[in-house]
């Protein structure tokens, strides 16, 4: 299957600390995108990361792929209690955009 | 505000019945695409349309179907709707057909009872 697997699936830090998801997959892709999710709301774009690429910054965030390992991570750089939301990893391949699970991430104030 | 407009919010039905849920990409936006959103089942990508033509199909049943119209906006139906058809809704947009990124709407949250 062409989705990706989050892990872990739930998260809970403090504010101030670094957050750390990952996503890993197997089929070939074209790129891999975040995206957050604050609770039944709909889903706002983080960051895209092209098949030749291997790391990607924006604000706090960090991006990583390892194509060889079929995974990327999402690091958030010291968090806010507003971080708290699902993160999902979103894998491009041809036409689909195909999500994982997700990872909720909460972060205490 | 994603620019994604979809209606009605919320809705309510009962088993059996019929909806149709309406999607409004960004402006500019010529794919469009409709997700479903459950407790159990995570984010299911259902369909693709890209200026009018369907691009890419996943896991959506025989009981729905999609369009988009020249106009660009996009409609989902559901039909002979079962309870397990509760959730929500997603629609999305981008420029491109492929490669980039989604903008989605705040969803339809569909509950059948």
């Amino acid at each position: 299957s062409q989705q990706g697997e989050e892990d872990p699936q739930a998260l809970s830090i403090q504010e101030g600390e670094n957050a750390t998801m990952n996503c890993s997959y197997k089929t070939s892709i074209n790129n891999l995108q975040w995206y957050r999710q604050n609770s039944g709301r709909g889903l706002v774009h983080l960051i895209l990361i092209r098949s030749n690429e291997r790391e990607k910054h924006s604000g706090r965030l960090r991006v990583t792929l390892d194509t060889s390992k079929k995974s990327s991570s999402l690091l958030i750089t010291a968090s806010r209690a507003a971080d708290t939301a699902s993160y999902f990893c979103a894998l491009t391949g041809g036409f689909k955009t195909i999500f994982g699970a997700g990872t909720r991430l909460f972060v205490k104030a | 505000d994603s620019g994604v407009t979809q209606t009605p919010k919320h809705l309510i039905t009962a088993t059996g019945q019929r909806v149709t849920l309406r999607c409004s990409p960004r402006s500019g936006d010529l794919s469009v695409y409709w997700y479903q959103q459950s407790l159990d089942q995570g984010l299911q990508f259902l369909i693709q349309y890209y200026n009018g033509e369907e691009r890419a199909k996943g896991n959506i049943l025989e009981r729905f179907s999609a369009q988009q119209f020249p106009d660009l906006h996009s409609e989902l139906n559901l039909s002979s709707l079962e309870l397990g058809d509760s959730a929500l809704y997603f629609c999305a947009s981008s420029v491109e057909q492929m490669n980039t990124e989604a903008f989605f709407g705040q969803g339809t949250r569909l509950t059948v009872v």
